[in-house]
Parts: structure tokens; C-alpha cells; sequence
């Protein structure tokens, strides 16, 4: 079983949608990250976060430590919204190690 | 600053071949990364650094060797190269002693074992 799961693992939305993306991890964690996977395979770091709620522009990133629990929220999607989208954990007992899940492929369709 | 840079982008090697993944950040980050990411799967740590001189294997270490003899540069060594090592190879780098600081990537080595 992985240490952090994501739902759902494929996600196609029409321009201007409101897309919620998943994940729940199973460890004690320091900090959660949310990172967007581009096409082409560069991945950038979009939030860390260990309470409550972040928001840069149209994303906005939330998370419940109490039900080990994180969305990655998107409003007016657009198409170079597509991407996949990782969540990763830095667990408590791991020191300096990350886990991470298998990401979301989001298809934003004009 | 060029953060992190990884060379080569892509490679083919036969079976039995070595070779050394370069990685080099110019943020002056203690932690250094190796991650291995095959389709359908999350990425995996091969091995990471805390500091120049210190090492420590991860999740999937076998048939790789690290060294960090400068802060700037972590390079990955393969050694007789197996099909199950085809996947892309991403180097990652963050600040902070013992924080949660963002994580930095390298462009990714895509490499095939044939």
C-alpha cells in the first residue's frame, strides 16, 4: 500500500470547470506539497503546506491534518491547466525522505 | 541563478554499460535528491544528501552510487546497466536545516537501457 493516494488518477474537464483534486496519506507528516508536472516533464512545486489553506491565483490548496487529508482545488480551468498534478508527503518519522503519489492527469479541454 | 541543471537529457545505454547522471544546483541547498519515475508510478528515491561528504540510500538504491564532495553538485552513478533502470531520472535540491522548504527540480534525464 502507498503512503499517499490520489483520486482521481485521470481527470478531463471542460474550460471553465471547478476541478477538486484528492489525497490521502496514511503517515504522520511535517509538510505536504503539491507539484504540477508539465507536458514536457518539467515539474515545479505549486504549495507546501502543513495547516490550513493556500491560494495563488486560480489554485487553491487545503489540507485537514486530522483526517490526513489535502485537495488541490482549480477554478476557471484552462486548457494549459493540463498537466499532472503530485501530491508529496515528508513524513515524520522519514527525516529528510518524501513520499509521493502517482498523480493526477488533467485534461482541460476548450 | 540556473537552479538545478541535469545533463544529459536523454541517453541510451546497452546492457552492462556505465554511466554518470550529472546534477548541479547554484542555490547553495544542503538537500540533494536522486528520484527515479517510470510510468504509473510516483517517483521513487534512489538516494539523497543532507550536506558536502554526507550520503544516504532511499527507497531503491541497488545498482546506483552516489558522492557529494562539493555542495553544489550530487552526480548519480550507474553501473553495468540493466533494462529495469530505463526511466526518467530527476534531481531535486531544497534549503533549510531540518524545514519543510520547497523542493527544486532538475529537467529530468531520460534514460533507455537496451
Amino acid at each position: 500500500k502507498n503512503e499517499v493516494e490520489q483520486s482521481p488518477q485521470n481527470l478531463t474537464a471542460q474550460e471553465g470547470e471547478f476541478i477538486t483534486i484528492n489525497c490521502s496519506y496514511s503517515v504522520g507528516i511535517s509538510a505536504l506539497h503539491w507539484l504540477q508536472q508539465h507536458p514536457g516533464g518539467g515539474i515545479v512545486s505549486l504549495f507546501m503546506l502543513s495547516s490550513g489553506k493556500k491560494k495563488h491565483g486560480r489554485l487553491i490548496a487545503t489540507i485537514n491534518i486530522q483526517e490526513k487529508h489535502s485537495s488541490l482545488h482549480i477554478t476557471a480551468s484552462h486548457p494549459r491547466d493540463s498537466a499532472v498534478y503530485i501530491c508529496a508527503v515528508r513524513g515524520l518519522r522519514t527525516g529528510n525522505q518524501f513520499y509521493f503519489g502517482t498523480g493526477t492527469s488533467l485534461t482541460v479541454i476548450p | 541563478n540556473a537552479g538545478v541543471t541535469q545533463t544529459p537529457k536523454f541517453r541510451i545505454l546497452k546492457i552492462g554499460q556505465s554511466m554518470t547522471l550529472q546534477c548541479t544546483q547554484d542555490m547553495n541547498h544542503n538537500y540533494m535528491y536522486w528520484y527515479r519515475q517510470d510510468p504509473g508510478m510516483g517517483l521513487k528515491l534512489i538516494y539523497y544528501s543532507v550536506g558536502a561528504g554526507i550520503t544516504d540510500k532511499g527507497e531503491v538504491p541497488n545498482g546506483y552510487n552516489v558522492s557529494r564532495s562539493t555542495t553544489e553538485d550530487f552526480p548519480l552513478r550507474l553501473e553495468l546497466a540493466a533494462p529495469s533502470q530505463t526511466s526518467v531520472y530527476f534531481c531535486a535540491s531544497r534549503g533549510g536545516l531540518g524545514r519543510s522548504y520547497e523542493q527544486y527540480f532538475g529537467p529530468g534525464t531520460r534514460l533507455t537501457v537496451t
